[in-house]
């Protein structure tokens, strides 16, 4: 079946130090790749996604993520978060079916950032 | 403000009430779908409606349904609610052809006791 893992589901960092979080999808053909995130009590904001191109993809507030296709995997990056980075952070892919487009997500992967 | 509005935004049901969630979009989207989120469980597809006058089943449909009113609207009805289908809900359009992304609502919080 088709699926997206990640791999942490909690992940508990300083204040300065590096991120990544790890995602993997279980699909042979063509994907869209996308990076969530959910701040406390709101709702899903896009942070960066992939369609084509540079597989290294720049999104918002510094994170990044890069896309491996011979590994199935799309890891999000941040070289040094801050406390207000505590969130939520979903990893979902694309997957076209015989009736259309839908989005398909991961478990999601819960940060704590501490002073 | 552009977007996807979803109602209401809490709700309380005892079980075997029903209700209809609503859901509008003023993008001009094809596509339209519901998730729930589930602590531990990411979210999950309930319904979509890859264009109007079409819906599909996700990976959780049991005990929704679901009604693609017009290119706008998108409900999905609880006919008789379980303690199970206690959730956040949301809803949710795109494009259609994959690569226009996803726009979000801001989610229904649900109890059913």
């Amino acid at each position: 079946a088709q699926s997206v893992s990640q791999h942490n589901h909690h992940v508990i960092l300083s204040e300065a130090a590096s991120l990544e979080l790890g995602c993997n999808y279980s699909y042979g053909g063509t994907v869209n790749l996308f990076w969530y995130v959910q701040y406390p009590g709101q709702h899903l904001q896009l942070l960066l996604k992939y369609f084509s191109g540079d597989p290294l993809v720049k999104g918002i507030k510094g994170f990044e993520a890069e896309f491996i296709k011979s590994k199935f995997s799309f890891n999000l990056r941040k070289p040094s978060v801050q406390w207000s980075d505590t969130a939520e952070y979903f990893c979902a892919v694309d997957l076209d079916s015989n009736s259309g487009y839908a989005l398909n997500f991961g478990k999601g992967t819960s940060l704590l950032v501490t002073p | 403000n552009a977007g996807v509005t979803q109602t209401p935004k809490f709700q309380v049901l005892k079980t075997g009430q029903s209700m209809t969630l609503q859901c509008a979009q003023d993008m001009n989207h094809n596509s339209m779908y519901w998730y729930r989120q589930d602590p531990g469980m990411g979210l999950r597809l309930i319904y979509y409606s890859a264009s109007e006058g079409t819906t599909d089943k996700g990976e959780v449909p049991n005990g929704y349904n679901v009604s693609r009113l017009n290119k706008r609207e998108f409900s999905l009805r609880l006919e008789s609610a379980a303690p199970s289908q206690t959730s956040v809900y949301f809803c949710a359009s795109s494009g259609g052809a994959g690569n226009y992304g996803y726009t979000f609502g801001s989610g229904t919080r649900l109890t059913v006791v």
